[in-house]
């Protein structure tokens, strides 16, 4: 098993351009979500998925657009990137949406906007 | 709303030293509560969680009591290890705040460093 895997690990935009995250699972997940991390600041959920063509917003949601056509995968998508969405960004995965269930992590994207 | 505070780190230790890291939280409803552990380049993993008030997580020597009354679930381990030096987080997921799904709720993290 990957787990849970993340691309790419780093990556530098310009303020305008438009990116996608690629986020993917092999434990046959039904939930995945979106954090972006911040200095200070923790963990704050963008979006997240209950299942396959099912997502909702977290708590940042604007600026990020998500879809979830397979069970593996969950992108998400930048339209038009701004110097505030510099941050790490993790994607994580739990066998359902139990509150007490365990979300598995992926290693991180590292996005620097100019 | 829903929140959680930890203390600031860094938090520098020398090996085999007793290590508190203090977490206490807000909530609505009735939270569960964990404890992530980010090593260094790596994504966060579970470290351990209780579920209702009084029960004591514990792995690999960490332990962590749900304190209701005074709504804390501070970390604690014995002896630290120059292995155990990592970004320590707490976070919550609560019923009421959450509708039902599983959205954490982050404290910001704190850096302990364990020294030979």
């Amino acid at each position: 098993n990957a787990g849970v895997t993340q691309t790419p690990k780093f990556q530098v935009l310009k303020t305008g351009q438009s990116m996608t995250l690629q986020c993917a699972q092999d434990m046959n997940h039904e939930y995945m979500s979106w954090y972006r991390q911040d200095p200070g600041m923790g963990l704050r959920l963008i979006h997240y998925s209950v299942g396959a063509g099912i997502t909702d917003q977290g708590e940042v949601p604007n600026g990020y657009n998500v879809s979830r056509s397979t069970t593996e995968d969950f992108p998400l998508r930048l339209l038009s990137a701004a110097p505030s969405q510099t941050s790490v960004y993790f994607c994580a995965s739990s066998y359902s949406y139990s509150l007490v269930e365990t979300q598995y992590f992926g290693p991180g994207t590292r996005l620097l906007v100019l | 709303g829903d929140s959680v505070t930890q203390m600031e780190g860094p938090v520098t230790l020398s090996e085999e030293a007793f290590l508190t890291i203090n977490c206490t939280y807000t909530a609505t409803g009735y939270p569960s509560l964990f404890w992530y552990v980010q090593y260094p380049g790596e994504g966060l993993q579970l470290l351990l969680k209780a579920t209702k008030a009084d029960d004591k997580g514990s792995n690999k020597g960490f332990e962590a009591t749900y304190r209701k009354e005074t709504t804390s679930f501070h970390l604690e381990k014995g002896s630290v290890q120059v292995s155990d030096s990592a970004v320590y987080f707490c976070a919550l997921s609560d019923p009421d705040f959450s509708g039902g799904y599983n959205k954490l709720i982050f404290g910001a993290g704190t850096r302990l460093a364990v020294h030979p």
